[in-house]
């Protein structure tokens, strides 16, 4: 079965500085697709970026980046140059290409405080 | 704004009580779905309709009853909850269900439910 694992339960930084998300996954299928998503305190999750199992090339945008490395099942997320507003949970998530399609599962999420 | 709206935002009811939450969906999508996020447990999937048909009852009770009348409008109604059964009701969207590519899926702001 597919499981998500973020270590980092929480992670402390002051404005400015970079954070590292760490997102460790496990699946049997060759065909998966990995996904983050941010919630900020009213709750909504927000759609970060998706990556499919074939695409190993790593994406920039803007002050957000993300590091796909498939010999390691890891899909971490950077923030470069932390603000305030980016102040939230974030969750990496899995959806497996199988006939029930579009499932995901959720990575426990990491709270991410961002000091001004 | 978002695509995926919910209401009520806010919801305490006893245990006694029957009500319901309704989720629109603004983007075309022609699947739908209820996940549930408490304090303990990771983000969990509840339901999943596809055009209109429900796919996927994830082992939960029959206190929570889904209804998905049309493609864009899905309700989760309530009764005789129970206390545990507080938490974030997250509704979501996604688009291409059946060719099982892993299509992004949107969340609303989510409902947040106390039972009293």
């Amino acid at each position: 079965a597919q499981k998500v694992t973020q270590a980092q339960t929480e992670i402390s930084v002051v404005e400015k500085e970079d954070v590292t998300l760490d997102c460790v996954y496990e699946t049997r299928d060759t065909t998966y697709y990995l996904f983050w998503y941010k919630q900020p305190p009213s709750g909504e999750l927000v759609f970060l970026i998706r990556r499919n199992s074939f695409d190993e090339q790593n994406e920039i945008s803007g002050r957000y980046s993300w590091n796909f490395q498939k010999s390691t099942s890891s899909f971490n997320f950077t923030i470069t140059a932390s603000q305030v507003v980016d102040s939230a949970v974030y969750f990496c998530a899995l959806s497996e290409d199988k006939a029930a399609g579009n499932k995901l599962t959720f990575g426990g999420g990491t709270r991410v405080l961002v000091k001004p | 704004e978002t695509g995926v709206t919910q209401t009520p935002r806010h919801l305490v009811m006893g245990m006694t009580n029957k009500k319901s939450l309704k989720c629109e969906q603004h983007l075309g999508h022609n699947a739908m779905y209820w996940y549930k996020q408490s304090a303990k447990k990771p983000l969990e999937l509840m339901f999943v309709y596809s055009l209109e048909e429900r796919v996927e009852n994830n082992s939960v009770p029959s206190r929570f009853s889904p209804e998905c009348p049309n493609s864009s409008h899905l309700f989760l109604h309530l009764h005789t909850l129970q206390p545990e059964d507080s938490a974030l009701y997250l509704c979501a969207s996604s688009q291409g269900f059946q060719d099982r590519s892993g299509n992004t899926i949107y969340f609303g702001e989510g409902s947040w439910l106390t039972v009293v």
